[in-house]
């Protein structure tokens, strides 16, 4: 089966900073790559969709890159709001297979 | 306004079984695909099942194989979720969520989830 890792697992960063997010597919998936951000006791959003699409309505300062099997989401500009979790999905080989999450990695304030 | 509201969840003894149901609004909702997804307290996310827009196809975690059954009712604008032989692991918060489809330009994502209804497995 699909494996997605994330790293990092957890990370500290200041409003203001860029941060980085790599996930890695175990076989090559396209660009069948998506991301999403969940605040805590919520429900998960998407952010970015195709590996690089932006969601309508989700802030510019959010971008994806990557295909293949490695991946990056990178927040710009880091505010308040961004301190959550986030998400990498594949879904490849659907319907026939499964559909696989990233770990997550927490965001949280230094 | 475009929303999914699940409902169905509860408290359950082991060997138990309850129906999941997910209601959509302010969308065609035989134009998209639609996925469950859980999440144990303190976890991540797990994908569950996935139906086709006309109930055509479905797939299954392996976790949950033989066990639950994902089923919809375009003309109620309802999914469905039964879960069957339950144990303390199917525990977690169980989420619907749409797709538009699996094109290289959709991929698969969810765009729209609902608020979740917990599941809780326990003697």
């Amino acid at each position: 089966d699909m494996q997605m890792t994330q790293s990092p697992s957890s990370l500290s960063a200041s409003v203001g900073d860029r941060v980085t997010i790599t996930c890695r597919a175990s076989h090559s998936i396209g660009n069948y790559l998506n991301w999403y951000q969940q605040k805590a006791g919520k429900a998960p959003q998407l952010l970015i969709y195709a590996a690089s699409s932006l969601q309508t309505g989700v802030p510019s300062r959010f971008s994806g890159s990557g295909s293949g099997t490695d991946f990056t989401l990178t927040i710009n500009s880091l505010q308040p709001e961004d301190f959550a979790t986030y998400y990498c999905q594949q879904s490849y080989s659907t319907p026939r297979g499964p559909v696989t999450f990233g770990q997550g990695t927490r965001l949280e304030i230094k | 306004q475009v929303q999914l509201v699940e409902s169905g969840g509860g408290l359950v003894k082991p060997g138990g079984s309850l129906r999941l149901s997910c209601e959509a609004s302010g969308f065609i909702f035989s134009d998209y695909y639609m996925t469950w997804i859980r999440q144990a307290p303190g976890k991540g996310l797990e994908w569950v099942s996935y139906i086709s827009l006309s109930s055509s196809y479905t797939n299954y975690a392996d976790s949950v194989k033989g066990r639950f059954t994902i089923s919809r009712d375009n003309a109620k604008n309802s999914l469905y979720l039964q879960l069957n032989s339950l144990t303390a692991e199917d525990t977690a918060l169980y989420y619907c969520a749409r797709s538009p489809g699996y094109s290289s330009s959709s991929t698969g994502a969810l765009d729209i989830w609902g608020q979740g209804t917990m599941v809780t497995v326990s003697s």
